[in-house]
């Protein structure tokens, strides 16, 4: 039973160019969330996707969008790059509706901005 | 703001126990999860807490009280491998189950 997956694992870009991060959700979840953790810091709800539509949405600027397809998989762009969007991002699967509906979390991908 | 609080860093001895502590705020809250970070590592599922009382699994324990939002984490018989962050998060409500998280708490277990 494959478990949340990512991609790439590291990223290197510099300030102003956009990125897109990819994830795949555990077998069974539909609902995919998307979270920001920067170093010494709790993850930061960016959004979350469920039925190819965004649900709900953290404290993010527009400058963050994303995607999910019909095999439940997601995409993460940020465009124009911060410093400050240096962080790991991370993706969460749930299925809606399931007890407690914990999160399981993939790896991550480190992104650092130069 | 979400207003999740916990120690930031914790130290005990292996083989003791060890309880973290956090704080939260109470409205529009549904349940209490517990994950564990090992540096540089996804956070991995450890606990949820939707209604009062105490909740065991081995040697982690998980307490909530949804009156004073407060709950704790409590590790018995500490092994090195628990060395981790200990991430308290909360879901705001039924169906919107985005989490909340706190900063983190440091545990180092020693020798």
């Amino acid at each position: 039973d494959a478990g949340v997956t990512q991609s790439p694992t590291h990223l290197i870009k510099t300030r102003g160019q956009q990125v897109t991060l990819r994830c795949s959700p555990k077998s069974g979840h539909d609902t995919v969330s998307w979270y920001q953790q920067a170093l010494g810091q709790g993850p930061q709800f960016i959004f979350q996707y469920y039925e190819e539509e965004e649900r709900q949405r953290g404290n993010f600027p527009d400058r963050f969008s994303g995607h999910q397809f019909p095999n439940y998989s997601s995409e993460l762009n940020v465009n124009a790059l911060l410093l400050g969007d240096s962080a790991l991002y991370l993706c969460a699967s749930t299925s809606m509706g399931s007890e407690g509906d914990t999160q399981y979390f993939g790896p991550g991908t480190r992104l650092t901005v130069l | 703001g979400q207003n999740i609080d916990q120690p930031t860093e914790m130290t005990a001895t292996e083989g003791a126990i060890v309880q973290i502590n956090c704080t939260y705020q109470t409205s529009g809250f549904n349940g209490l999860f517990w994950y564990q970070q090992h540096a540089g590592e996804a956070p991995t599922f450890l606990s949820y807490n939707v209604l009062d009382g105490l909740e065991e699994k081995g040697r982690f324990s998980s307490f909530l009280s949804r009156s004073k939002g407060y709950s704790y984490l409590l590790l018995k018989e500490l092994q090195m491998k628990d060395s981790a962050s200990y991430l308290c998060a909360r879901s705001p409500q039924t169906g919107a189950n985005n989490l909340f998280f706190g900063t983190g708490t440091r545990l180092t277990v020693i020798p």
